[in-house]
């Protein structure tokens, strides 16, 4: 049971927006920054978004973050067969005095 | 820019300890701003943060490990380690090491983790 909730899993077809949330409470996503990480088949994570909404230098601005009280929100437009893999919202949770992520968004471009 | 690689065994036995290495370069383990952390995948599952530990030795732990697990750091080799005991087959997974940057500001945490290394499996098993 992740302390953040994602969907499981979210489809769209090349071309199309798609949108994959993030909730949690007022400890963690409330009132810390959120970042976002992608998870290409068999590799490791990478650095996404940071900051709720900031991207690190080489992503495309096809990819956006949000926060909206205790929501996060991952939104990627012009998707692109590429850009299946799975997607983890994280923050730290300062009541636990730790690390959090979500449960993870396997997308599929259709 | 920094890169990250993890080391260690393959195998462990139920009941021993995990022991893993991260070896840090293209940068320093003494800086303020950074911690370095462990983070866990167990296989077709999420990622799960084990743990980061700063350059003085100041350390916080996921609770529900907190009782098992050790993180250490050897600034003199830049490197970092975790040691998880008493395992079981729950414990089988990709183990990462990353850079965890987190600041405090007027209460908000600023956080976020990059970059992270390939990640080794461990396995527990007899």
């Amino acid at each position: 049971q992740s302390v953040l909730t994602q969907p499981p899993s979210v489809s769209a077809a090349p071309g199309q927006k798609v949108t994959i949330s993030c909730s949690g409470s007022s400890s963690n996503i409330g009132n810390n920054y959120v970042s976002w990480y992608q998870q290409l088949p068999g590799t490791a994570p990478k650095l996404l978004i940071y900051d709720n909404n900031k991207r690190p230098s080489g992503i495309p601005d096809r990819f956006s973050g949000s926060r909206s009280g205790t929501s996060a929100a991952l939104g990627i437009t012009g998707l692109q067969t590429g850009d299946e893999a799975d997607y983890y919202c994280g923050t730290w949770d300062s009541s636990l005095s730790a690390g959090v992520f979500g449960g993870g968004t396997k997308l599929t471009v259709l | 820019q920094v890169q990250l690689q993890e080391s260690g065994p393959g195998l462990v036995k139920p009941s021993e300890t995990l022991s893993l290495t991260c070896s840090v370069s293209g940068g320093s383990l003494s800086s303020g701003t950074y911690y370095w952390s462990w983070i866990r995948q167990p296989p077709g599952k999420g990622l799960e943060w084990i743990g980061h530990i700063s350059y003085t030795g100041s350390t916080n732990y996921n609770p529900s490990l907190k009782s098992r697990v050790t993180i250490s750091v050897d600034t003199s080799k830049n490197q970092f380690s975790l040691r998880l005991k008493s395992v079981t087959a729950a414990d089988t997974a990709v183990y990462y090491c990353a850079s965890f940057f987190r600041r405090i500001i007027r209460g908000t945490v600023w956080n976020r983790i990059d970059p992270w290394g390939q990640g080794t499996l461990v396995t527990v098993s007899s």
